[in-house]
């Protein structure tokens, strides 16, 4: 079971592009990563996945080396209202694998 | 199209009492998971089921039961509280890939916080 490590936190200012990074190092051939949001009081949110190279949807978008040892999480022009806890997931999609980890908070100033 | 949704949304309970979390989901998907989140902490796997009629244990899964009553409704038992359960439980389905649906792709419920004294 691929383990991930993310900063545990970050701050930003809106209007600024913010790229979180998330290393697995022991990720298998088989394994996606898979990015959720947070927000307070609420349960997690997919957010994006992929296997290698860039996905870009219209939230946020992911970069992945060919290594694929780490990706990276990148928001573009952030608000207030992403404020919220980012969690990096690297599995297979088997359900005992389903580990989500402290993730990294996000706060974003005025 | 509500999505998953739990009862109750909040509840306290004695040391030692029982209570049922409930959980439905209107999306159609044969996977359903419980999980719990401590404060600052991620979330953990109590217990999933894989499509109506079974049920296997995640990563934390004593001092819980779990009941997968027909394909919209899996409910999470706790038959006697203690104070280490006080926790924000999570319902959530999908992430099997089946139906149109992304692997590891899940929806989660708006959450049940649970406090036992």
């Amino acid at each position: 079971l691929a383990k991930t490590t993310q900063p545990i936190s970050m701050d930003s200012y809106e209007g600024q592009e913010v790229n979180i990074t998330c290393s697995h190092n022991n990720i298998a051939t088989n394994d996606y990563i898979t990015w959720y949001q947070q927000f307070p009081s609420q349960g997690p949110r997919f957010i994006i996945q992929g296997y290698k190279t860039k996905v870009t949807n219209e939230v946020a978008s992911l970069f992945i080396p060919a290594d694929r040892k780490s990706s990276t999480l990148s928001l573009p022009r952030v608000s207030l209202s992403d404020t919220a806890v980012y969690y990096c997931l690297v599995f297979s999609g088997g359900y005992n694998k389903l580990i989500f980890g402290a993730g990294t908070r996000l706060a974003v100033h005025p | 199209n509500a999505g998953v949704t739990q009862t109750p949304k909040f509840q306290v309970l004695k040391t030692g009492q029982s209570m049922t979390l409930q959980c439905a989901q209107d999306m159609n998907h044969n996977s359903m998971y419980w999980y719990r989140q401590d404060p600052g902490m991620g979330l953990r796997l109590i217990y999933y089921s894989a499509s109506e009629g079974t049920t296997d244990k995640g990563e934390v899964p004593n001092g819980y039961n779990v009941s997968r009553l027909n394909k919209r409704e899996f409910s999470l038992r706790l038959e006697s509280a203690a104070p280490s359960q006080t926790s924000v439980y999570f319902c959530a389905s999908g992430g099997d890939g089946t139906g149109g649906i992304r692997y590891n792709e899940q929806f989660f419920g708006p959450g049940t916080r649970l406090t036992v004294l």
